[in-house]
């Protein structure tokens, strides 16, 4: 089992809708949780991190936690064909206090 | 001010050759990280930096990867008589001292033939 899962996809949806992107961790004690956005030949770009459990939100953007299940997903409200990319979900454990391991990635395209 | 660059951008080396990654972290980033990134697959952590003291280097796959940041600012990543399964794209990322969010450099993609 890895550590971070994500579904590989494609996730296809059509523009305008919300798409949501999941991802499981392994170890029960993860403290922070990030979630990158890497279009396709370009490197990793930060969209958000989130610590507590909840909803955290910014701008079209919602990342929830659930740390008893272990799950934190994203969703991109009003989605733009411009999000088509892959969302990397990211997961710093409690025993480092640095290091982040990643999902294999979500490819998500949208539709115009 | 100027993000994380690297370079070179492109490098095809034969087996066997060595070659030299450099990163150049966003000034005052006190930490620096090496990871790996395979086609279709996340980021692997390779190693970590704090200045330049290397605190983590258990993600290295071999002792043919080697790394340094001997003045705690740009940083090499050496690889040693590369072998197909080097074939990646290498990225370097910065964050500064207690922060956790970590920037990205835009990799260096390397074909071993």
């Amino acid at each position: 089992q890895k550590e971070v899962e994500q579904n590989s996809g494609p996730l296809s949806v059509p523009e305008g809708a919300i798409a949501s992107l999941n991802c499981t961790y392994s170890d029960r004690g993860s403290q922070s949780f990030f979630w990158y956005r890497q279009y396709s030949g370009k490197s990793p770009e930060l969209i958000m991190f989130i610590y507590s459990n909840g909803d955290k939100e910014d701008g079209r953007f919602t990342a929830q936690l659930n740390k008893a299940s272990q799950y934190v997903s994203l969703l991109i409200r009003d989605s733009q064909p411009s999000d088509s990319a892959t969302y990397l979900c990211a997961v710093k454990k409690e025993d480092s206090s640095y290091k982040l391991i990643f999902g294999s990635g979500t490819r998500l395209l949208v539709r115009p | 001010g100027a993000g994380v660059s690297q370079s070179p951008r492109y490098k095809v080396a034969k087996r066997g050759q060595d070659v030299a990654l450099r990163c150049d972290p966003i000034s005052g980033h006190v930490s620096l990280f090496w990871y790996q990134q395979a086609l279709g697959q996340g980021p692997e952590f390779l190693t970590y930096f704090q200045n330049e003291a290397q605190l983590d280097k258990s993600g290295l796959p071999s002792d043919r990867f080697f790394a340094e940041r001997p003045e705690g600012s740009v940083s090499t990543l050496k690889i040693q008589r590369t072998q197909q399964e080097d074939s990646a794209v290498y990225l370097c990322a910065s964050s500064l001292a207690g922060v956790e969010t970590q920037y990205f450099g835009p990799g260096t993609r390397l074909l071993v033939l």
